[in-house]
């Protein structure tokens, strides 16, 4: 059971389109999550998928797809700006457990 | 600031050396979560309180860790007999029902 982010680490140009791969080995129902960590700060949620439409959308411009035939929930967003420059982790809460459980993380870099 | 509090932000210790990190969470989440994380890799759950009750603790990592909350408030994480693979930086997290955690900056350990 993991959670496998498939780009450790990602350079863009400011106005290029983003997308981030999350796949999960969970089975069973889950709760999908990306989190983000800007640089000097502490973790917090970007957006969160739990039921319903499978497109969601989170802060900041960002949206995420569950795919549920693939285990996928892959981050995307249509034009990064130098701000968004972070970390990126996506994670699953199995509903079985309490335990919300992190991929490694993509570290993104927007250069001006 | 009403986030998550970590106390120390950073600490020193030499192997055999006993440790304890504090975490006082917002006030009105009943929810504590104890994450380790290492360089280049996401935050990996170690335990999970509800209110005073330690619903899940199978992923401490060894015996010598051990963590608690006493009144459902404040939680302690202790590491006893460190050793130099226990450095990493030691996150809380907080929520009031699970969907959203909210993180602290983290104790940054270092064993020498």
């Amino acid at each position: 059971q993991s959670v496998s982010q498939h780009n450790h680490h990602v350079i863009l140009s400011e106005a290029a389109s983003l997308e981030l791969g999350c796949n999960y080995s969970y089975g069973g129902t889950v709760n999908l999550f990306w989190y983000v960590q800007y640089p000097g700060q502490h973790l917090q949620l970007l957006l969160k998928y739990f039921s319903g439409d499978p497109l969601v959308k989170g802060i900041k411009g960002f949206e995420a797809e569950f795919i549920k035939s693939k285990f996928s929930f892959n981050l995307r967003k249509p034009s990064v700006q130098w701000s968004d420059t972070a970390e990126y982790f996506c994670a699953v809460n199995p509903n079985s457990g309490y335990a919300l459980n992190f991929g490694k993380g993509t570290s993104l870099l927007v250069t001006p | 600031d009403t986030g998550v509090s970590q106390d120390p932000r950073h600490k020193i210790t030499k192997r055999g050396q006993n440790v304890t990190f504090r975490c006082d969470p917002i006030s009105e989440h009943n929810r504590l979560y104890w994450y380790r994380q290492t360089l280049g890799q996401g935050p990996e759950f170690l335990t999970y309180f509800q209110n005073e009750a330690q619903l899940e603790k199978s992923r401490l990592l060894s015996d010598r860790f051990s963590a608690e909350r006493p009144k459902g408030s404040f939680s302690t994480l202790e590491i006893q007999r460190t050793e130099q693979g226990d450095s990493a930086m030691y996150l809380c997290a907080s929520s009031p029902q699970g969907e959203k955690l909210f993180f602290g900056s983290g104790t940054q350990l270092s064993v020498l």
